[in-house]
């Protein structure tokens, strides 16, 4: 099935460092979402976006809707090590008779060694 | 108030059989999502049900059915399991069918294993 082109597929943090991650797509959307999901438990919303070139921040995570609406960033300011788990972004196109999710491949945060 | 729920957590079935799977959504909310999720993958679009109608699915075989039910609650039904079908199943629900400002909450999923 169709999947969002997330990057990086894995990264490494150390505490107090900020982190970025960005997701594209060959076609346009009119939301962008930004989701985590923690081993064996479902993905919790983060962050909405409905307007192109929109910025929204919930506590120290911010993310762009991009101004082309084929890409979406998060940044994640002062990571802490609850951070850790896989961050996904998934791009809706709502309007007409239905509303579904595209994924990406998702961002795995680990804490570095 | 209590977000969407789904049962069981875990399952394991054999190759051939049969499988229901239960969501509840968040009171209120009135379409209902299912999303198969796949080791290392992100989760990819089943079907979305409102208003106990199908109103959108995705690339998955007949094998795989679903039902809304008056209160909203929603089954997923998937028959003569395949291997291949090993995921977790994630229902998710949102207010309404699509618009702005829907955002879709998940459940914790249920993990299945085909042996």
């Amino acid at each position: 099935g169709q999947q969002l082109n997330q990057s990086p597929q894995s990264m490494f943090i150390q505490e107090g460092e900020d982190v970025s991650m960005n997701c594209t797509s060959s076609s346009i959307f009119n939301t962008w979402l930004w989701y985590k999901q923690d081993p064996g438990e479902g993905p919790v919303l983060l962050i909405a976006l409905y307007k192109a070139g929109e910025l929204t921040s919930n506590g120290r995570l911010t993310a762009q809707f991009g101004i082309t609406r084929k890409d979406s960033f998060l940044n994640i300011s002062a990571s802490i090590p609850s951070d850790v788990g896989i961050y996904f972004c998934a791009g809706l196109n709502y309007g007409g008779s239905q509303g579904n999710l595209i994924f990406g491949k998702g961002t795995k945060l680990s804490v570095k060694p | 108030d209590a977000g969407v729920t789904q049962s069981p957590t875990h399952l394991i079935k054999t190759r051939g059989q049969h499988v229901t799977l239960r969501c509840s959504p968040i009171s209120g909310h009135k379409s209902v999502s299912w999303y198969q999720q796949v080791l290392g993958q992100g989760p990819q679009f089943i079907f979305q049900y409102y208003e106990k109608e199908e109103r959108g699915r995705g690339n998955f075989p007949d094998r795989f059915s679903a039902r809304q039910f008056p209160n909203y609650s929603s089954e997923l039904n998937v028959n003569a399991l395949l291997l291949g079908d090993s995921a977790l199943y994630l229902c998710a629900s949102s207010k309404r069918l699509a618009g702005s400002s829907n955002e879709q909450f998940f459940g914790p999923g249920t993990r299945l294993t085909v042996l």
